[in-house]
C-alpha cells in the first residue's frame, strides 16, 4: 500500500489550461504539503494544511489554489498555467510538523 | 523556519569510498533529519538527529551534530553506486515547518 499517492504521475498540458493534481495520504497524519521542485532541484515548500486548515502559504501566484477535503487528501488546483508551471510538484504529509512522508511527484509540463 | 545549506554542493566518489556532506543551519532546533531524493522519485528521510545527541547511526550511515557550531554532517561509508542521489538536510523547530536546501548531489561510480 503506497503512503503518500499522488496522481497523475505526468500532466502534459497547453499554456491556459487549468489542471488539477490529487494528493492522498493513508498514514493517519494530520499535516499535508505542497513543493514544487524545480529544474535546479530546489525544492521549495508552497502550502501546508494542518486538519483541513491552511497553515502556511508561501508566496504563490493565487492561480495555484490547494484543497482539503479531508485530513487523508489535499489536491492543488492551477489555473491559466504558464510555462513557468512547469517543475515536479510533491506531496507530502507528516504527524505534526515533523518527519516527513513524500509522494512520487507529479511532473508537470507546460507548453 | 529555517533552512539548512547543504555542503558540497556535487560529491563524485568511487564505490567502497566514504562519502561526506555537511549542512549548516541559523538558529537553535529541536533536531535536525537528513533526507535522500533518487531521481525522479520523492525524498525519504533516512534519519534524525535530536539536539541533544551528537552522533547517531543507522547501517552505513553516521550524522554528527554540533549545536554550538550549528552544523551537520552525514557520512556514508563504503558507498555504492545505488546511493547515487541528492541528499538534503532539513533542521527542524517545534512549530515550524522544515524547509529544504538545494542538497548535495551525490554520484557513487563502479
Amino acid at each position: 500500500d503506497t503512503a503518500v499517492s499522488q496522481t497523475p504521475k505526468y500532466l502534459v498540458t497547453q499554456m491556459g489550461n487549468d489542471k488539477s493534481i490529487k494528493c492522498e495520504q493513508n498514514l493517519g497524519h494530520d499535516t499535508m504539503y505542497w513543493y514544487k521542485q524545480d529544474s535546479k532541484k530546489f525544492l521549495k515548500i508552497m502550502f501546508s494544511y494542518n486538519n483541513k486548515e491552511l497553515i502556511i502559504n508561501e508566496t504563490v501566484p493565487n492561480r495555484f489554489s490547494p484543497k482539503s477535503p479531508d485530513k487523508a487528501h489535499l489536491n492543488l488546483h492551477i489555473n491559466s498555467l504558464e510555462l513557468g508551471d512547469s517543475a515536479v510538484y510533491f506531496c507530502a504529509s507528516s504527524q505534526g510538523l515533523d518527519i516527513q512522508y513524500f509522494g512520487a511527484g507529479t511532473r508537470l509540463s507546460v507548453l | 523556519s529555517q533552512q539548512g545549506e547543504e555542503d558540497p554542493q556535487a560529491l563524485s566518489i568511487q564505490e567502497g569510498e566514504n562519502a561526506t556532506m555537511n549542512c549548516s543551519y541559523k538558529t537553535s532546533i529541536n533536531n535536525l533529519q537528513w533526507y535522500r531524493q533518487n531521481s525522479g522519485r520523492g525524498l525519504v528521510h533516512l534519519i534524525l538527529i535530536r539536539s541533544n545527541e551528537r552522533e547517531k547511526h543507522s547501517g552505513r550511515l553516521r550524522v554528527t551534530l554540533d549545536t554550538s557550531k550549528k552544523s551537520s554532517s552525514l557520512l556514508i561509508t563504503a558507498s555504492r553506486a545505488a546511493d547515487t542521489a541528492s541528499y538534503f538536510c532539513a533542521p527542524y523547530q517545534a512549530g515550524t515547518a522544515l524547509i529544504f536546501g538545494k542538497g548535495t548531489t551525490l554520484s557513487v561510480s563502479s
